[in-house]
Protein backbone atom coordinates (compact mmCIF):
# COMPACT_ATOMS: atom_id res chain seq x y z
CA UNK A 1 0.00 0.00 0.00
CA UNK A 2 1.19 3.44 -0.73
CA UNK A 3 2.49 5.35 2.08
CA UNK A 4 -0.49 7.96 2.62
CA UNK A 5 -1.87 8.71 6.19
CA UNK A 6 -4.19 11.11 7.13
CA UNK A 7 -5.19 12.81 10.73
CA UNK A 8 -7.09 13.00 12.56
CA UNK A 9 -9.04 10.09 11.07
CA UNK A 10 -12.31 11.15 12.87
CA UNK A 11 -13.27 15.03 14.32
CA UNK A 12 -16.36 16.32 15.83
CA UNK A 13 -16.19 20.25 15.54
CA UNK A 14 -18.84 23.13 15.64
CA UNK A 15 -19.47 25.75 13.23
CA UNK A 16 -17.13 28.84 12.91
CA UNK A 17 -14.04 26.88 14.20
CA UNK A 18 -10.78 26.78 11.94
CA UNK A 19 -10.13 23.01 10.97
CA UNK A 20 -7.12 21.70 9.55
CA UNK A 21 -6.34 18.48 8.23
CA UNK A 22 -3.43 16.61 7.42
CA UNK A 23 -2.23 14.69 4.62
CA UNK A 24 1.28 12.57 4.97
CA UNK A 25 3.06 11.04 2.14
CA UNK A 26 6.45 8.73 2.35
CA UNK A 27 6.27 8.19 -1.63
CA UNK A 28 7.81 11.29 -2.47
CA UNK A 29 5.01 11.87 -5.19
CA UNK A 30 5.30 15.25 -7.03
CA UNK A 31 1.15 16.44 -7.21
CA UNK A 32 -1.41 15.80 -3.76
CA UNK A 33 -4.86 16.18 -3.94
CA UNK A 34 -7.76 16.70 -1.20
CA UNK A 35 -10.88 15.45 -2.28
CA UNK A 36 -14.48 15.44 -0.41
CA UNK A 37 -17.21 12.75 -0.61
CA UNK A 38 -20.66 13.26 -0.21
CA UNK A 39 -23.58 11.12 -0.41
CA UNK A 40 -24.91 11.26 -3.98
CA UNK A 41 -21.92 13.36 -4.97
CA UNK A 42 -19.14 10.86 -5.25
CA UNK A 43 -15.51 12.40 -4.94
CA UNK A 44 -15.00 16.02 -5.53
CA UNK A 45 -11.68 17.52 -6.13
CA UNK A 46 -11.37 20.39 -3.62
CA UNK A 47 -7.66 21.24 -4.22
CA UNK A 48 -4.58 20.26 -5.38
CA UNK A 49 -0.56 20.58 -5.59
CA UNK A 50 1.88 19.72 -8.18
CA UNK A 51 4.74 20.74 -5.65
CA UNK A 52 5.92 22.19 -2.87
CA UNK A 53 4.17 26.20 -2.94
CA UNK A 54 2.26 25.37 -6.15
CA UNK A 55 -1.78 24.65 -5.67
CA UNK A 56 -4.26 25.52 -7.20
CA UNK A 57 -8.27 25.41 -6.79
CA UNK A 58 -10.38 22.18 -7.93
CA UNK A 59 -14.65 21.25 -8.75
CA UNK A 60 -15.38 22.94 -4.62
CA UNK A 61 -13.09 24.55 -3.54
CA UNK A 62 -14.65 27.47 -1.71
CA UNK A 63 -14.58 27.71 1.96
CA UNK A 64 -10.91 25.73 1.55
CA UNK A 65 -7.75 26.51 1.95
CA UNK A 66 -4.43 24.57 1.19
CA UNK A 67 -0.82 24.72 2.33
CA UNK A 68 1.85 22.46 1.06
CA UNK A 69 5.79 23.90 2.06
CA UNK A 70 6.86 20.25 2.30
CA UNK A 71 6.67 17.64 -0.63
CA UNK A 72 5.37 15.10 2.13
CA UNK A 73 2.43 17.19 3.48
CA UNK A 74 -0.27 18.49 2.21
CA UNK A 75 -2.74 20.92 4.21
CA UNK A 76 -6.52 21.28 4.13
CA UNK A 77 -7.91 24.24 5.86
CA UNK A 78 -11.37 24.96 6.92
CA UNK A 79 -10.82 28.88 8.09
CA UNK A 80 -14.62 28.88 9.73
CA UNK A 81 -16.07 25.30 9.39
CA UNK A 82 -19.84 25.57 8.19
CA UNK A 83 -22.45 22.07 8.41
CA UNK A 84 -22.29 22.06 5.01
CA UNK A 85 -18.42 20.98 5.11
CA UNK A 86 -19.46 17.81 6.77
CA UNK A 87 -18.06 14.95 4.77
CA UNK A 88 -14.92 12.51 4.31
CA UNK A 89 -12.10 13.79 3.41
CA UNK A 90 -9.65 11.99 1.14
CA UNK A 91 -6.36 12.63 0.29
CA UNK A 92 -4.64 11.28 -3.03
CA UNK A 93 -1.09 10.99 -4.44
CA UNK A 94 0.48 10.42 -7.95
CA UNK A 95 3.68 10.53 -9.55
CA UNK A 96 3.74 12.37 -12.71
CA UNK A 97 6.88 10.48 -14.06
CA UNK A 98 4.85 7.40 -13.88
CA UNK A 99 2.62 8.41 -17.14
CA UNK A 100 0.06 10.15 -18.89
CA UNK A 101 -2.32 8.56 -17.09
CA UNK A 102 -2.19 9.59 -13.42
CA UNK A 103 -2.78 6.94 -11.31
CA UNK A 104 -3.87 8.28 -7.93
CA UNK A 105 -3.11 6.41 -4.56
CA UNK A 106 -5.64 7.28 -1.70
CA UNK A 107 -5.35 8.08 1.75
CA UNK A 108 -7.86 6.19 4.17
CA UNK A 109 -9.80 9.29 4.69
CA UNK A 110 -10.99 11.45 7.85
CA UNK A 111 -14.58 12.04 8.52
CA UNK A 112 -15.43 14.88 9.81
CA UNK A 113 -18.98 16.32 11.45
CA UNK A 114 -19.46 19.74 12.12
CA UNK A 115 -22.75 20.81 14.59
CA UNK B 1 -12.43 16.62 -18.77
CA UNK B 2 -15.53 14.58 -20.27
CA UNK B 3 -18.18 13.41 -17.98
CA UNK B 4 -19.42 9.79 -17.70
CA UNK B 5 -22.32 8.01 -17.23
CA UNK B 6 -22.38 5.24 -14.85
CA UNK B 7 -25.64 2.72 -13.83
CA UNK B 8 -26.38 3.51 -10.15
CA UNK B 9 -26.32 -0.67 -8.94
CA UNK B 10 -25.47 -3.77 -10.62
CA UNK B 11 -26.07 -7.41 -9.18
CA UNK B 12 -23.37 -10.36 -10.00
CA UNK B 13 -23.75 -13.75 -8.69
CA UNK B 14 -20.28 -15.11 -6.92
CA UNK B 15 -17.76 -16.51 -9.73
CA UNK B 16 -19.85 -15.37 -12.61
CA UNK B 17 -18.57 -12.84 -14.66
CA UNK B 18 -19.58 -9.15 -14.31
CA UNK B 19 -19.51 -6.51 -17.18
CA UNK B 20 -19.95 -2.90 -15.92
CA UNK B 21 -20.96 -0.61 -18.53
CA UNK B 22 -19.56 3.25 -19.04
CA UNK B 23 -20.93 6.08 -21.25
CA UNK B 24 -18.16 8.61 -21.85
CA UNK B 25 -19.78 10.33 -25.69
CA UNK B 26 -17.87 13.62 -24.89
CA UNK B 27 -14.76 11.76 -24.62
CA UNK B 28 -11.48 13.51 -26.47
CA UNK B 29 -9.26 11.96 -28.52
CA UNK B 30 -6.32 12.34 -25.51
CA UNK B 31 -8.49 11.37 -22.56
CA UNK B 32 -7.38 8.24 -20.72
CA UNK B 33 -10.12 5.98 -19.43
CA UNK B 34 -9.57 5.23 -15.68
CA UNK B 35 -11.56 2.93 -13.18
CA UNK B 36 -11.21 2.90 -10.13
CA UNK B 37 -13.12 1.07 -7.32
CA UNK B 38 -13.71 1.86 -3.16
CA UNK B 39 -14.58 -0.76 -1.00
CA UNK B 40 -16.76 0.45 2.24
CA UNK B 41 -14.86 2.35 4.14
CA UNK B 42 -12.05 2.70 2.47
CA UNK B 43 -10.25 5.31 -0.18
CA UNK B 44 -10.65 4.10 -3.91
CA UNK B 45 -8.30 2.18 -5.47
CA UNK B 46 -7.16 2.31 -9.02
CA UNK B 47 -8.48 -1.12 -11.00
CA UNK B 48 -7.46 -0.39 -14.70
CA UNK B 49 -6.79 2.34 -17.48
CA UNK B 50 -6.77 2.48 -21.22
CA UNK B 51 -6.35 4.92 -24.26
CA UNK B 52 -7.69 2.46 -27.19
CA UNK B 53 -6.96 -0.83 -26.96
CA UNK B 54 -8.60 -3.63 -24.69
CA UNK B 55 -6.43 -3.73 -21.56
CA UNK B 56 -5.99 -6.68 -19.29
CA UNK B 57 -4.63 -7.03 -15.46
CA UNK B 58 -4.74 -9.24 -12.70
CA UNK B 59 -7.45 -7.55 -11.59
CA UNK B 60 -9.81 -6.97 -14.36
CA UNK B 61 -10.09 -6.51 -18.13
CA UNK B 62 -10.93 -3.26 -19.70
CA UNK B 63 -13.22 -3.31 -23.05
CA UNK B 64 -12.94 0.00 -24.82
CA UNK B 65 -15.00 0.67 -27.94
CA UNK B 66 -13.99 1.28 -30.92
CA UNK B 67 -15.62 5.08 -31.41
CA UNK B 68 -14.42 5.40 -27.58
CA UNK B 69 -17.91 6.78 -26.74
CA UNK B 70 -18.23 3.84 -24.18
CA UNK B 71 -16.23 0.80 -22.03
CA UNK B 72 -16.90 -1.91 -19.94
CA UNK B 73 -14.74 -3.24 -16.90
CA UNK B 74 -15.49 -7.21 -16.99
CA UNK B 75 -14.28 -9.20 -13.45
CA UNK B 76 -13.83 -12.16 -14.89
CA UNK B 77 -15.14 -14.43 -11.71
CA UNK B 78 -16.68 -11.89 -9.11
CA UNK B 79 -15.86 -12.78 -5.28
CA UNK B 80 -17.18 -11.28 -2.45
CA UNK B 81 -14.56 -9.13 -2.38
CA UNK B 82 -15.25 -7.77 -5.47
CA UNK B 83 -18.44 -5.61 -3.81
CA UNK B 84 -17.62 -2.17 -3.92
CA UNK B 85 -18.50 0.86 -5.51
CA UNK B 86 -16.88 0.78 -8.99
CA UNK B 87 -15.83 4.45 -10.62
CA UNK B 88 -15.41 4.78 -14.39
CA UNK B 89 -13.47 8.91 -15.10
CA UNK B 90 -12.49 10.30 -18.07
CA UNK B 91 -8.84 11.84 -17.57
CA UNK B 92 -7.52 14.85 -19.34
CA UNK B 93 -6.37 17.08 -16.56
CA UNK B 94 -8.66 15.99 -13.23
CA UNK B 95 -10.54 13.40 -12.28
CA UNK B 96 -14.26 13.21 -11.93
CA UNK B 97 -15.18 10.45 -10.07
CA UNK B 98 -19.03 10.68 -10.11
CA UNK B 99 -21.40 8.50 -8.28
CA UNK B 100 -20.22 5.15 -9.89
CA UNK B 101 -21.83 1.86 -10.02
CA UNK B 102 -22.49 -0.19 -6.83
CA UNK B 103 -22.07 -3.99 -7.08
CA UNK B 104 -23.64 -6.60 -4.94
CA UNK B 105 -22.17 -9.83 -5.38
CA UNK B 106 -24.44 -12.73 -4.20
CA UNK B 107 -23.00 -15.63 -2.65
Amino acid sequence: DAGITQSPRHKVTETGTPVTLRCHQTENHRYMYWYRQDPGHGLRLIHYSYGVKDTDKGEVSDGYSVSRSKTEDFLLTLESATSSQTSVYFCAISDPTSGPYNEQFFGPGTRLTVL
Amino acid sequence: DAKTTQPNSMESNEEEPVHLPCNHSTISGTDYIHWYRQLPSQGPEYVIHGLTSNVNNRMASLAIAEDRKSSTLILHRATLRDAAVYYCISYRNQFYFGTGTSLTVIP
